[in-house]
C-alpha cells in the first residue's frame, strides 16, 4: 500500500543549529501538508505544498515540494526551544482526501 | 476560527466497558470528519472516515463493530470503544474539514482523547 516514510526518526541539535527533515511517498502525490505535535499535544497544521517544485517559507520554516511530487522536505533554520515537537508530513491517498501521515521526525532541541 | 473540540480528553475504564469520544468541529460545518489513533511514539492512523449522514467507512483491519462512529450533523461525530480491552489504549484524535471556502483542503485537528482500559 501507499506509504510515506520521514528520515531521521529522532534528531537532537543544539539551539542554535539548523534541522531539516525529509519525508518521501511511495506514489505521486496531489499535495503534501506537514504538521507539528508537541509533546502531549494534538498536530497543528503548519503549512500545505501543491506545486512541483514549490518552495514556502515561515519565519525559520522552509518547506519545499519535490520535483516529481513526491517528496518534500522541512528545514528550520537557527532551532530554538519552542522547536521541539514532531514533525509529520502527510499526503492524500491516490484520489482521496483521506491523508497517510508519515513516520514523523522528534526533533529535540538542546539549549 | 476552524476549532475542532473533543470530550473527554481523557477516560480510564474497565475492560468490557464502551466509551465514547466526541468529536465536535465549533465555527464551521464539517461533512467529513476522521479519526485516528496513535500509539505511544508512532505516527497517526487513519481509522476510518465519518461521513455526515451515512456510514462511515474503515481502514482495512479497523474493525468496525468494535469502533462504532456516528456522524449526525455538520459538526458532531462520535467513536464508541465497544468493550474496550487493554490493547484499546491509546490517544484517539479526529480532525475535521471544512466543507468549503479557503478552510476545505485543511484538516482541522482536535485535542484527542487519551483512552486507559485497566
Amino acid at each position: 500500500g501507499q506509504q510515506v516514510m520521514q528520515i531521521p526518526q529522532y534528531q537532537h541539535v543544539q539551539e542554535g543549529e539548523d534541522f531539516t527533515t525529509y519525508c518521501n511517498s511511495s506514489t505521486t502525490l496531489s499535495n503534501i501538508q506537514w504538521y507539528k505535535q508537541r509533546p502531549g499535544g494534538h498536530p497543528v497544521f503548519l503549512i500545505q505544498l501543491v506545486k512541483s517544485g514549490e518552495v514556502k517559507k515561515q519565519k525559520r520554516l522552509t518547506f519545499q515540494f519535490g520535483e516529481a511530487k513526491k517528496n518534500s522536505s522541512l528545514h528550520i533554520t537557527a532551532t530554538q526551544t519552542t522547536d521541539v515537537g514532531t514533525y509529520f508530513c502527510a499526503g492524500p491517498r491516490t484520489g482521496t482526501y483521506k491523508y497517510i501521515f508519515g513516520t514523523g521526525t522528534r526533533l529535540k532541541v538542546l539549549a | 476560527g476552524a476549532v475542532v473540540s473533543q470530550h473527554p480528553s481523557r477516560v480510564i475504564c474497565k475492560s468490557g466497558t464502551s466509551v465514547k469520544i466526541e468529536c465536535r468541529s465549533l465555527d464551521f460545518q464539517a461533512t467529513t470528519m476522521f479519526w485516528y489513533r496513535q500509539f505511544p511514539k508512532q505516527s497517526l492512523m487513519l481509522m476510518a472516515t465519518s461521513n455526515e449522514g451515512s456510514k462511515a467507512t474503515y481502514e482495512q483491519g479497523v474493525e468496525k463493530d468494535k469502533f462504532l462512529i456516528n456522524h449526525a450533523s455538520l459538526t458532531l461525530s462520535t467513536l464508541t470503544v465497544t468493550s474496550a480491552h487493554p490493547e484499546d489504549s491509546s490517544f484517539y484524535i479526529c480532525s475535521a474539514r471544512a466543507m468549503a471556502g479557503e478552510l476545505r483542503e485543511t484538516q482541522y485537528f482536535g485535542p484527542g482523547t487519551r483512552l486507559l482500559v485497566l
